[in-house]
Parts: C-alpha cells; structure tokens; sequence
C-alpha cells in the first residue's frame, strides 16, 4: 500500500457528460502527478503539481482537462464533455523526499459510452 | 519511434528460471531509471530505480543501466508464479520530471 488514494476507483458515464476524480497523497507527497494509461501501453504523463501550483501540463491535456491541488493536499482531475477516447485507467502518483521515487494510487478507471 | 522501446512479450517461463527484461531508449539525458511492476487492473509498483549507470540487487531482482547502448535490464532469480505481471521500464531526465515509460512486457511463470 503506497498510501495514496483515488475515488471512485470506477466510473462509467456518458459521452458528453462531465466527470470528477479525486486523488489523496500522504501528507509528505510535496509533489503529485496524473497520469493516464490505456490497455497494453504505459502510463502517459498528464499534469505535474509541486504543492498547490501546477507546473507542469502535456499536451495531451487538452481544453476539457483541468486538474487542481487547492491546498497542496487532495488533487482533482475534471474532464468535461467526456468522448469514448477519454476511456482509461487514471492514475495518482505522489512522490516527495529525495525527487525521483513516485508512489502510484491504484487508479481510477473510466468508461465512456 | 518510442523515445522507450520495450518487447510487449508476452514471456512465458518455467518456475524457478532467470528472467530478463529489457528496455532501450532513444534520449541520452535520461538519469533516472526505475522498473515497476503492475498487476491486472492495479496501479503500478514501484520495484526497483538506478541513478546513472550500474548495478542494483534487492532480493531476487538486480538493475542495469548501460548508458553507452542505452539499454536497460532486470533480471529476476528464482521466478515463482506471483512474479507473474506486467513489469514496465520508466526513465527521467531529473528528479522532478514526469517519467517516460515503455508499454510493459506481460511476464507469466509458469508452476
């Protein structure tokens, strides 16, 4: 258990239909990542957040994609009028101490009809 | 091409074999290299990393970065059933960066 948690851990929805995930590092994750992964590939990158600023974005995180750390704690990921292409697993990471270690929540998984 | 190239396999193993998993990437500026391991419908765990190049064992798992051929390995001793996953390659350019991952290769031991 890397203490990270995401809810819900599933969610189905129609297309068009805007849906939120929320995402819980412990408390010494000073810095929390998204990211999305499809069947059969690896993560993709998503978003960066160092405390509450976000510093980073991919290019894969298009308009309808925005992600927040309000307080430099819980994070939330909001993507507005969902397409089929949006189904994937999405996954937390925190990572804090010496930099490069990042701890993965176990994901939330998204299903567009 | 991938910047991080990695054999989806699947690889399948008797028990109690050695296992090795390769990755090999494109960017010389990588520096940090991690191996996790993911199981059906799980998040991914972290299992081993190595800064620069070398060597690292933990266990039945050893680590190697080859920065001259930009090749990766993990090998893991003694394979038992419950290392049956997905085992995932991810590299960084520094500390802070997002990781940059090959698409995993399916290992199955089999009993």
């Amino acid at each position: 258990d890397t203490g990270v948690s995401q809810d819900p851990r599933h969610k189905i929805t129609k297309r068009g239909q805007n849906v939120t995930f929320r995402c819980d590092p412990i408390s010494e994750h000073n810095r929390l990542y998204w990211y999305r992964q499809t069947l059969g590939q690896g993560p993709e990158f998503l978003t960066y957040f160092q405390n509450e600023a976000q510093l980073e974005k991919s290019r894969l995180l298009s308009d309808r994609f925005s992600a927040e750390r309000p307080k430099g704690s819980f994070s939330t990921l909001e993507i507005q009028r969902t397409e089929q292409g949006d189904s994937a697993m999405y996954l937390c990471v925190g990572g804090g101490g010496s930099g490069w270690e990042q701890y993965f929540g176990p994901g939330t998984r998204l299903t567009v009809t | 091409q991938k910047e991080v190239e990695q054999d989806p396999g699947p690889l399948s193993v008797p028990e109690g074999a050695i296992v090795s998993l390769n990755c090999t990437y494109s960017n010389s500026a990588f520096q940090y290299f991690m191996w996790y391991r993911q199981y059906s419908r799980k998040g991914p765990e972290l299992l081993m990393y190595t800064y620069s190049s070398g060597n690292k064992e933990d266990g039945r798992f050893t680590a190697q970065v080859d920065k001259s051929s930009k090749y990766i390995s993990l090998f893991i001793r003694d394979s038992q059933p419950s290392d049956s996953a997905t085992y995932l390659c991810a590299m960084s350019l520094d500390s802070n960066y997002q990781l940059i991952w090959g698409a995993g290769t399916k290992l199955i031991i089999k009993p």
